[in-house]
């Protein structure tokens, strides 16, 4: 299994640009989750899913989208990019009481 | 969401001492799960504790829940540089299946 993927790995946008972090799991897990980890702190819970066509909000979901189409993929969208939107995304799905975390994708907002 | 405070914020130890983080919290835990992320990396699930005062063991690692639920901590016995990163820990709230991170503790081991 190769596990939680996350693509890109690096992205660099302008104000006001829009993208889609990817992030797919191998594992058949119904959770899935998004956060961001701001320099120095811990992972802040965006969105997250219950399984396909069922998401729901974390505690900072403002400026960010989610789709949960197959139980495989949990895009995240950003409309709109902010500077303060610069962070490190990581993807997590979960089994039992477990998350596995995917690589992360590091995000700059210039 | 829930306030999960972690200290200290950094620690640097010679290679071969201890280490200890406390997570702290102003309302009962449901449970308690750590994660360790290396430098450039993501979490890794290290464990999960549930009940009043449970007390888990990993090799060199030591993990205990709290007798009230409102406090945990990890201690790392002989320190080695593999052992360098910053360790969470997150409550797992019921219902939602939600974690709530705390503010982590960064450890530099100095060989």
């Amino acid at each position: 299994n190769a596990g939680v993927t996350q693509t890109p790995k690096f992205r660099i946008l302008k104000i006001g640009q829009s993208m889609t972090l990817q992030c797919t799991q191998d594992m058949n897990h119904n959770y899935m989750y998004w956060y961001r980890q701001d320099p120095g702190m811990g992972l802040k819970l965006i969105y997250y899913s219950v399984g396909a066509g069922i998401t729901d909000k974390g505690e900072v979901p403002n400026g960010y989208n989610v789709s949960r189409s197959t139980t495989e993929d949990f895009p995240l969208r950003l409309e709109l990019a902010a500077p303060s939107q610069t962070s490190v995304y990581f993807c997590a799905s979960k089994y039992g009481n477990e998350q596995f975390f995917g690589p992360g994708t590091r995000l700059t907002v210039l | 969401g829930q306030q999960v405070m972690q200290i200290p914020q950094y620690q640097h130890v010679q290679e071969g001492e201890d280490f200890t983080t406390y997570c702290n919290s102003s309302t009962t835990l449901s449970n308690i799960q750590w994660y360790k992320q290396r430098p450039g990396g993501h979490p890794v699930f290290l464990i999960q504790l549930v009940k009043s005062g449970e007390v888990k063991k990993q090799k060199r690692l030591t993990f205990q829940f709290g007798e009230a639920k409102k406090n945990s901590s990890l201690h790392i016995t002989a320190t080695q540089t593999t052992d360098v990163g910053t360790y969470f820990c997150a409550e797992l709230q019921t219902g939602a299946n939600n974690l709530f991170f705390g503010t982590g503790t960064r450890l530099t081991v100095i060989p």
